[in-house]
Parts: C-alpha cells; sequence; structure tokens
C-alpha cells in the first residue's frame, strides 16, 4: 500500500463552521505533514509531525489546529476561517524526519471553500 | 531563506518534442526531488536525486543532480498529451528539514 489518502475531496464551509480534514497513511511513514496551496502556486509548508509529534509549525494562524492521533493519521481541524483559506490542501508523509533526505509522498488533496 | 528558481515558468510545445526544465538555489542542496502536478490532484513523485552529479531516468524522464549541488534539471523525451502538467522541483539544504519547492513549469502540449 503506497498511498496517503485524504477526505474530503471537497469541502464548502461557512466562516462560522467548524470542520475536519482527515489524511490516513499505512506506509509506515513517520513524519507527516500539512501542505497548503493556491491556484498556480507551489505547496506551502503548514505543519510537520514526527512520531506523532508537532516538529514545525510554520506560523500558521490558530484557526488550523493540526492533529495526529496515531502514526497513520493526519488532521487538520478548521474553525472561523476566512474566505482567503479557501486552498488545496495537501497532506504528505515521508519515512522520517531528517535533514537532507525527506521524500514526500503526498495524497489527491482536499479543495476547500470558504464562504 | 532558501529559495528555488524554476526555469522556464511555462512551455508550449508540440507532441513528440524533447522538453529541457531547470531548477536552481543559491545555496547548496543533498536532496532534488522533481514533481508533477495535474490539475486538482496532488504532486506525484517523477524521479529523487541524493548525488552530485548524479543521473537518473525514469521512462522517457531523465534528471541530474548539477555537480555544484545547486542545480538540477529534468528532460522529457518525445512528448505526449498527457506529460501536461505542472513540473515542481523541491529539495532539502544541508542543515535543513524542510523540503521546499520551486515556483513550477507548466508545461502544454500541442498534439
Amino acid at each position: 500500500d503506497t498511498e496517503v489518502t485524504q477526505t474530503p475531496k471537497h469541502l464548502v464551509m461557512g466562516m462560522t463552521n467548524k470542520k475536519s480534514l482527515k489524511c490516513e497513511q499505512h506506509m509506515g511513514h513517520r513524519a507527516m505533514y500539512w501542505y497548503k496551496q493556491k491556484a498556480k502556486k507551489p505547496p506551502e509548508l503548514m505543519f510537520v509531525y514526527s512520531y506523532e509529534k508537532l516538529s514545525i509549525n510554520e506560523s500558521v494562524p490558530s484557526r488550523f489546529s493540526p492533529e495526529c492521533p496515531n502514526s497513520s493519521l493526519l488532521n487538520l481541524h478548521l474553525h472561523a476561517l476566512q474566505p482567503e483559506d479557501s486552498a488545496l490542501y495537501l497532506c504528505a508523509s515521508s519515512q522520517v524526519l531528517r535533514v537532507g533526505a525527506n521524500v514526500l509522498t503526498f495524497g489527491a488533496g482536499s479543495r476547500l471553500t470558504v464562504l | 531563506g532558501q529559495q528555488l528558481n524554476q526555469s522556464p515558468q511555462s512551455m508550449f510545445i508540440q507532441e513528440g518534442e524533447d522538453v529541457s526544465m531547470n531548477c536552481t538555489s543559491s545555496s547548496i542542496f543533498n536532496t532534488w526531488l522533481w514533481y508533477k502536478q495535474d490539475p486538482g490532484e496532488g504532486p506525484v513523485l517523477l524521479i529523487a536525486l541524493y548525488k552530485a552529479g548524479e543521473l537518473t531516468s525514469n521512462g522517457r524522464l531523465t534528471a541530474q543532480f548539477g555537480i555544484t549541488r545547486k542545480d538540477s534539471f529534468l528532460n522529457i523525451s518525445a512528448s505526449i498529451p498527457s506529460d501536461v502538467g505542472i513540473y515542481f522541483c523541491a529539495g532539502q539544504g544541508t542543515s535543513y528539514d524542510k523540503v521546499i519547492f520551486g515556483p513550477g513549469t507548466s508545461l502544454s502540449v500541442i498534439p
């Protein structure tokens, strides 16, 4: 099994809603990532978990709250989002988090629209 | 911080033509990765490079890790319509655990 599965594929939410994005991998990878991607732009790193602990937070606003319940699952909880948060949210994983040699496997993404 | 530049920004080519794109950095990288992204999908890894001078092929794709460790190129031979998409280079520096992405090269193939 060599894939990262993200749900839902599409999500539309109002600015007062609370929703969650989910990501799952069964490759035994111990590092998991959330990226945000706007149209025609490269992915931008948001969070990295290593061995289920938050390792990197790229100064992301608190309305985005990550969670890593176990080594296979990664969630992104969303609350009080703004329309400019509409984007493709990508989950990725790598074997471990290490300097100089992380090969990321990406999921298909969750397309988020905030009204 | 570390930054990657990709060129060209976009390309329009005839089916069957060869394609070449490259990625440069002002600092040394330990790993170079090439990804392709189709609209509405996540990036898919094409080739990973780990050593300076390394030349690696994956079907019609060939990529090289520059000898200075500050650049990499990707070649696609005999392009076909399904090669359409955005190609991103990505890399990691020598003392850096984050993977950073270049701005991408958009490829269009005219049948």
